[in-house]
């Protein structure tokens, strides 16, 4: 069974760092691209950002981009986003996701259960 | 406001069929396929409909999804109290070079 297991949400202040991290099992991690998608809890869905199985694709949306990066280590079967420069708007909850499908884009195949990460001074 | 607009809510009585429109533009839903997300209450989001149209094992062919031009539709037939959820639309936006999703309907079954 796949499961992706996040951690590392928690309270943070305005233009602080968290970092998150999502271990991944069941199934064979750098065979597939992962990505974060965060909620505001009782919003929608927004994108965050996507890695390739070998690192060498990433994307950001713009809302991100310059403060979080993301990386994997395929061999501990682990995804993270470094989240830089915390703003208000970036709480939400986050989510771990395995990429589907050969070709990219692909599609947000199987979901973690996510973290929350607030930001409040 | 959502690159992809959804109508916030629809709803139905148990048996009947619903549909959920997905509005988009040539960058996103007119040149790549659609995918379709259920969330119940509490719970993550869950992959319903991928490629537009196919659905993952396990979920049921009541759930089918569609496109046309820059718009995308999914249905639900034989409407059951357990479908009570939110429902996303996503795809890939060329211009954009990344991931958008519609703001989400609110599926009651009344």
């Amino acid at each position: 069974e796949v499961q992706l297991v996040e951690s590392g949400g928690g309270l943070a202040q305005p233009g602080r760092s968290l970092r998150l991290s999502c271990k991944a099992s069941g199934f064979i991690f750098d065979d597939y691209a992962m990505h974060w998608v965060r909620q505001l809890p009782g919003k929608g869905l927004e994108w965050v950002s996507g890695i390739s199985w070998d690192s060498g694709r990433i994307g950001y949306a713009e809302s991100v981009k310059g403060r979080f990066i993301v990386s994997r280590d395929n061999a501990k079967n682990s995804l993270f986003l470094q989240m830089n420069r915390l703003r208000p708007e970036d709480m939400a909850f986050y989510y771990c996701i395995k990429g589907g499908g050969a070709q990219q884009p692909g599609y947000f195949d199987v979901w973690g259960r996510g973290t929350l990460v607030a930001v409040s001074s | 406001q959502s690159v992809l607009p959804q109508p916030p809510s629809v709803s139905g009585t148990p048996g009947q069929r619903v549909t959920i429109s997905c509005s988009g533009s040539s960058s996103n839903i007119g040149n790549n396929v659609v995918h379709w997300y259920q969330q119940l209450p509490a719970t993550a989001p869950k992959l319903l409909i991928f490629r537009t149209s196919q659905r993952p094992s396990g979920v049921p062919d009541r759930f089918s999804g569609s496109k046309s031009g820059t718009s995308a539709s999914l249905a639900i037939s034989g409407l059951q109290s357990e479908d009570e959820a939110d429902y996303y639309c996503a795809a890939w936006d060329d211009t954009l070079n990344g991931w958008v999703f519609g703001g989400g309907t609110k599926l009651t079954v009344l």
